[in-house]
């Protein structure tokens, strides 16, 4: 089974519905990540998290909001999504010291990613 | 500012043949280098990273990465290519600037090996 999982995998909508993409890992680590990739211009940090009570805001995180249930999961929202929201997402965990700026130096492990379409 | 430079976006190589991938960052303040494989439908993965010490770092599937602090780059390189090394190659950068860390990818630089 995989470490990190990802749902839907695919999934399209419209513009104004509000979407949840959800994340779950079995790896046992507290700092969990999300971001986006669009074609040529790379992965770029929405939210990550050191742990349940710990949420923090990435480099691009206008329009969306995430809810850290448990250890395990961590999930994003479009509260009303719009097309430029088209995108692969990809949620990662990894361990190491709780640093501001989410980023770590320990591994990443990530997700096989949601492809998100807005129509 | 910090940025990542991938600057080509694809690298067609024959299979067996050696392939460098070219990755060159801007910062002023020291950085951490990781290089990532993303294989078609599925998420990234660490192949090596550049923490501190030795500048020439060696990774997963054969793969060696040399840090150069004078040119700023963080080039991959692999002696022979297997057909199985065809993905998409992403360059990461983390400044650590007063205990904030702040991560910067690449574009990304599709490697196609041709048998």
């Amino acid at each position: 089974d995989a470490d990190v999982t990802q749902t839907p995998r695919n999934r399209i909508t419209k513009t104004g519905k509000r979407i949840m993409l959800e994340c779950s890992q079995t790896k046992g680590h507290d700092r969990m990540y999300w971001y986006r990739q669009d074609p040529g211009l790379g992965l770029r940090l929405i939210y990550y998290s050191f742990d349940v009570k710990d949420i923090n805001k990435g480099e691009i995180s206008d329009g969306y909001s995430v809810s850290r249930q448990a250890q395990a999961k961590f999930s994003l929202s479009l509260e009303s999504a719009i097309p430029n929201q088209t995108a692969l997402y990809f949620c990662a965990t990894s361990d190491g010291p709780r640093l501001a700026g989410g980023a770590s130096t320990d591994t990443q492990y990530f997700g096989p990613g949601t492809r998100l379409t807005v129509l | 500012a910090q940025s990542v430079t991938q600057l080509d976006s694809q690298v067609p190589v024959f299979e067996e043949a050696p392939v460098e991938l070219r990755c060159n960052y801007s910062s002023s303040v020291s950085v951490y280098l990781f290089w990532y494989v993303q294989y078609p439908n599925q998420g990234l993965q660490l192949l090596l990273k550049y923490l501190s010490g030795s500048t020439l770092v060696k990774g997963i599937n054969g793969f060696e990465a040399e840090f150069n602090k004078s040119q700023t780059s963080f080039h991959l390189r692999k002696p022979s290519v297997h057909i199985s090394d065809t993905a998409e190659y992403f360059c990461a950068v983390i400044r650590n600037s007063g205990g904030y860390q702040k991560v910067t990818f690449g574009t990304g630089t599709k490697l196609q090996v041709i048998p």
